[in-house]
């Protein structure tokens, strides 16, 4: 069975300094996707960005990248140049291979300060 | 494109009383998901359908809790009785065909809060 970690349950940043969230997995599946989602007070999941196991590179979205450490079995999500915007709930999340079906970590609630 | 609609947003009812949600998912998406969230907590699968076909209902509590998609297309939750335990948020997400996990997104509804007092 897969398990996502996230460990960090806040996390406070002031705006416009880069801010990085944590997250581990465990799969032995060989096949998987990583997946951060954000979740704003108003409750709509909204996705970020996708991160492939035989990716090479590491995926970037905008402000958003994701820091891949496959021998780690790590996917930290980095976000450059907070902004008051990105004060949210963010959930990493996999799937694994012919599954669709997304696993959940518990979440890192973010806080962005003026 | 309209995105995947759930209703209601906000439902307050007693313990034992019954309780229904509803989903409509993007159109051509044919995986649909119910998910329940409780406070402070990611997401969990309660159940996933393949069109018409529930083909991973595991986490089901199958005494209280039940679902539908009748023609493959919208799905309705439901809970009878409910508990106070069952206070939470359900939502809904559905996925358009991928045979990899490589453009599997799921696209979320706004999600059905319920209170049971």
């Amino acid at each position: 069975a897969q398990k996502i970690t996230q460990t960090q349950p806040g996390m406070f940043v002031q705006e416009k300094e880069a801010v990085t969230l944590d997250c581990t997995y465990d799969t032995s599946d060989p096949s998987y996707g990583l997946f951060w989602y954000k979740q704003p007070s108003s409750g709509e999941m909204i996705f970020l960005i996708y991160q492939g196991s035989y990716d090479q590179q590491n995926a970037t979205e905008g402000r958003y990248s994701l820091n891949f450490q496959k021998a780690r079995k790590s996917a930290n999500l980095v976000i450059s140049a907070s902004q008051l915007g990105d004060s949210a709930m963010y959930f990493c999340a996999m799937s694994l291979s012919g599954y669709s079906t997304l696993t959940f970590g518990k979440g890192t609630m973010l806080l962005v300060s003026p | 494109e309209a995105g995947v609609v759930q209703s209601p947003r906000y439902k307050i009812i007693e313990k034992k009383q019954p309780v229904a949600f509803w989903c409509n998912p993007i159109s051509g998406h044919n995986t649909l998901y119910w998910y329940l969230q409780n406070l402070g907590q990611g997401p969990e699968l309660l159940i996933r359908y393949e069109n018409e076909e529930a083909v991973d209902d595991s986490q089901l509590p199958k005494d209280r809790f039940s679902a539908e998609r009748l023609k493959g297309v919208d799905s309705t939750l439901k809970i009878q009785p409910a508990e106070l335990g069952d206070s939470a948020v359900y939502l809904c997400a559905s996925s358009s065909p991928t045979p990899t996990p490589n453009t599997g997104e799921l696209f979320f509804g706004e999600g059905s809060r319920l209170t049971v007092l």
